[in-house]
């Protein structure tokens, strides 16, 4: 089975300093990889997706996320925080079974808090 | 616009009472989720649905049915048999068919106890 482990729950960081969430997976094959972000009392907004192709993945608002298989890592990033970032993060890993489809395991989620 | 709809936003439940929480979308998605939501626990899949008519257990699907007659909609009822129903309730639709799929979320139902 598959699992993903979010490493930090809380991020705190400045406006205009660079961004880091770190998430690692635990995959028996080639995994697909997502990340999404919640806002407060709203659904999941997906922010990029990794599908097999290029290891790095640009997604909206400038946030992109490494694919590193020796690492089984998938970090988000972003150059420079904005105060509209804060919100709640879920790395989340895919898997398809015959017998279920396609099911998403989500991380636990890290909260981002953004700082003037 | 294309995307997907949950209502109501906030819904209260008396104890002993069924309620329904509503989703639809207009993605022409093959398949649709339900998830639940607590605070620190992340999302767990309460049932799904690959194809019209046809829908499976998630998770935690205990206390909960559902139904699919219709593509586009896949409403979740919240029966009395479900002690702890307090929760944020979030649908959920993808692409069918084999391989990973993203999936689109809905705004979320906020489902009270009285």
């Amino acid at each position: 089975a598959q699992s993903v482990t979010q490493l930090d729950s809380h991020v705190s960081v400045s406006e205009g300093t660079p961004v880091l969430l770190r998430c690692n997976y635990s995959s028996s094959y080639s995994p697909s990889l997502f990340w999404y972000v919640q806002h407060p009392n709203k659904g999941l907004q997906l922010l990029l997706k990794y599908t097999s192709a290029a290891t790095l993945v640009k997604g909206i608002n400038g946030f992109e996320a490494e694919f590193k298989k020796s690492e089984t890592s998938f970090h988000l990033t972003k150059p420079s925080a904005h105060m509209s970032d804060a919100a709640e993060y879920f790395c989340v890993v895919s898997e398809y079974l015959m017998e279920y489809g396609n099911k998403l395991v989500f991380g636990a989620g890290t909260i981002l808090r953004v700082k003037s | 616009d294309g995307g997907i709809t949950q209502s109501p936003k906030y819904l209260f439940r008396k104890e002993g009472q069924n309620v329904t929480l509503s989703c639809e979308q207009n993605l022409n998605h093959d398949a649709m989720y339900w998830y639940r939501q607590d605070p620190g626990q992340g999302l767990r899949l309460i049932y799904y649905s690959q194809i019209v008519n046809d829908f499976q257990k998630g998770d935690i699907a205990e206390g909960y049915s559902v139904s699919r007659e219709k593509k586009e909609s896949f409403p979740l009822t919240v029966t009395s048999a479900q002690k702890n129903p307090t929760a944020f309730y979030l649908c959920a639709s993808s692409l069918g068919g084999g391989g990973p799929r993203a999936q689109y979320f809905g705004p979320g139902t906020r489902l009270l106890v009285l």
